[in-house]
């Protein structure tokens, strides 16, 4: 079955420092990836995506991520964190070889400390 | 234009009641989805609209569901004989191509659904 993973139910970091949000997939052939971001009572905000190409990609609010093939993960970064970033965040993968449908993992909840 | 918009934003309905969900894409958006979030989970596809046409209604999760979107603008989602299950946060999507594949989908605040 097609799924995506997202290991950690909260991530805590301390503003100033880097985070990392982790999404694994697994996928039949090679997806395309995405992260949206939601905070409460508002409907999800597109960050970033990888389609093809360049395996680190920059994205929205000075997010990145990065496409490791081999381990199947795409992981959300930011170098340096802000209490604004505090919010929930989803990745999603759309198969290739599926329809137009985006799979979400369960999220991540990001809780930046001041 | 305007981003993606949905009402209501909450709906509190009894059990075997029947309800409507609106969205609004953005203007010039062919393609529409749908997704149903239930609390503390990530969002789960309902149906695709590509223009005024249902090409994906794999998503829904019985016949008590059926969404149109005639005119390929608006859409709406109904449930018919509403169910405690069904209480979810119903979320619409637009994108702009119709490859549907590369396009990214922007959504709606998305419209909370209590089923007493």
């Amino acid at each position: 079955a097609q799924s995506v993973a997202q290991p950690e139910d909260q991530v805590n970091v301390a503003e100033g420092n880097p985070l990392t949000v982790k999404c694994t997939y697994s996928v039949s052939g090679n997806p395309y990836l995405f992260w949206y971001v939601q905070y409460p009572n508002r409907g999800l905000q597109f960050l970033l995506k990888y389609i093809t190409g360049d395996n680190l990609v920059k994205g929205s609010y000075g997010f990145e991520a990065e496409f490791n093939k081999s381990q199947t993960s795409f992981h959300l970064k930011k170098p340096s964190a802000l209490v604004s970033d505090s919010a929930l965040y989803f990745c999603a993968v759309r198969p290739l070889q599926a329809g137009t449908a985006l799979i979400f993992g369960k999220g991540t909840t990001l809780s930046v400390s001041s | 234009g305007a981003g993606v918009s949905q009402s209501p934003r909450y709906k509190v309905a009894k059990r075997g009641q029947d309800v409507a969900l609106r969205c609004d894409p953005i203007s010039g958006h062919v393609s529409l989805f749908w997704y149903q979030q239930a609390l503390g989970q990530g969002p789960e596809f309902l149906t695709y609209f590509q223009n005024e046409a249902q090409l994906d209604k794999s998503g829904l999760p019985s016949d008590r569901f059926f969404a149109e979107r005639p005119e390929g603008s608006v859409s709406t989602l109904k449930i018919q004989r509403t169910q405690q299950e069904d209480s979810a946060v119903y979320l619409c999507a637009s994108s702009h191509g119709t490859s549907g594949k590369t396009d990214t989908q922007y959504f709606g605040p998305g419209t909370r659904l209590t089923v007493l």
